[in-house]
């Protein structure tokens, strides 16, 4: 089974700090994504990217900036993070030919203060 | 856009009881995928089912594209079933989901 890593996988941060969440994975996926997912809601996606040094804008793309600088990595970084932005936030990958079938990371919990 | 609607919000059973947990969705263009999220919060895919039924397990789900609805039966339930599970719908081409909120199930030995 494809393999996605995550780092931190938790994580205390203070209002207006910068916060960056890292994704690796080792399977040579072409798509990875980033979500959110806060209590008692589903997963929705902030950004994805389905080729290194590109990305793509989610559904809620507002206050986060996201990085693709190789095929294995993709970083979601917050610049100035804010209460709203504690979550659970979790990183997937997808394969190409494969179009259905996303391989979840474990995610990272994210309070900030 | 795209939207999910999950039914119950949650789910509370004994042992050995059967849960049928339901899925509607905005449009008939859509490919359809039950989720399962452990307690400790890992994500896993349990059915990629844009229409009829998929069997694996205890788990049977069923999906009538054109009436925009999915069903996710769990027979026999037992403690490790509890989690909670969400559908999702795929966006062409980017591979993008949309997510219900999910049912909380809960199971009592």
């Amino acid at each position: 089974e494809a393999a996605v890593t995550q780092s931190p996988r938790s994580k205390v941060a203070v209002t207006g700090g910068k916060v960056t969440l890292s994704c690796h994975q080792t399977n040579n996926h072409d798509y990875m994504y980033w979500y959110r997912q806060d209590t008692g809601h589903g997963l929705r996606l902030i950004h994805y990217s389905y080729v290194a040094d590109s990305t793509e804008k989610g559904d809620i793309p507002d206050g986060y900036k996201a990085s693709r600088p190789s095929q294995e990595n993709f970083s979601l970084i917050l610049e100035l993070a804010s209460l709203s932005q504690t979550a659970v936030y979790f990183c997937a990958s997808k394969d190409w030919g494969n179009q259905d079938t996303q391989y979840f990371g474990p995610g990272t919990r994210l309070l900030v203060l | 856009g795209q939207q999910v609607q999950q039914s119950p919000a949650s789910l509370v059973l004994q042992e050995g009881e059967n849960a049928e947990l339901q899925c509607n969705f905005s449009s008939t263009a859509t490919r359809l995928q039950w989720f399962y999220q452990h307690p400790g919060g890992r994500l896993v895919s349990l059915f990629y089912n844009p229409s009829g039924t998929k069997h694996t397990g205890r788990l049977t789900s069923t999906t009538v594209t054109n009436e925009r609805r999915s069903s996710l039966h769990i027979s026999s339930s037992q403690t490790t079933d509890s989690g909670t599970y969400f559908c999702a719908i795929t966006g062409a081409n980017t591979g993008k989901l949309t997510f219900g909120h999910g049912t909380i199930l809960r199971v009592h030995p």
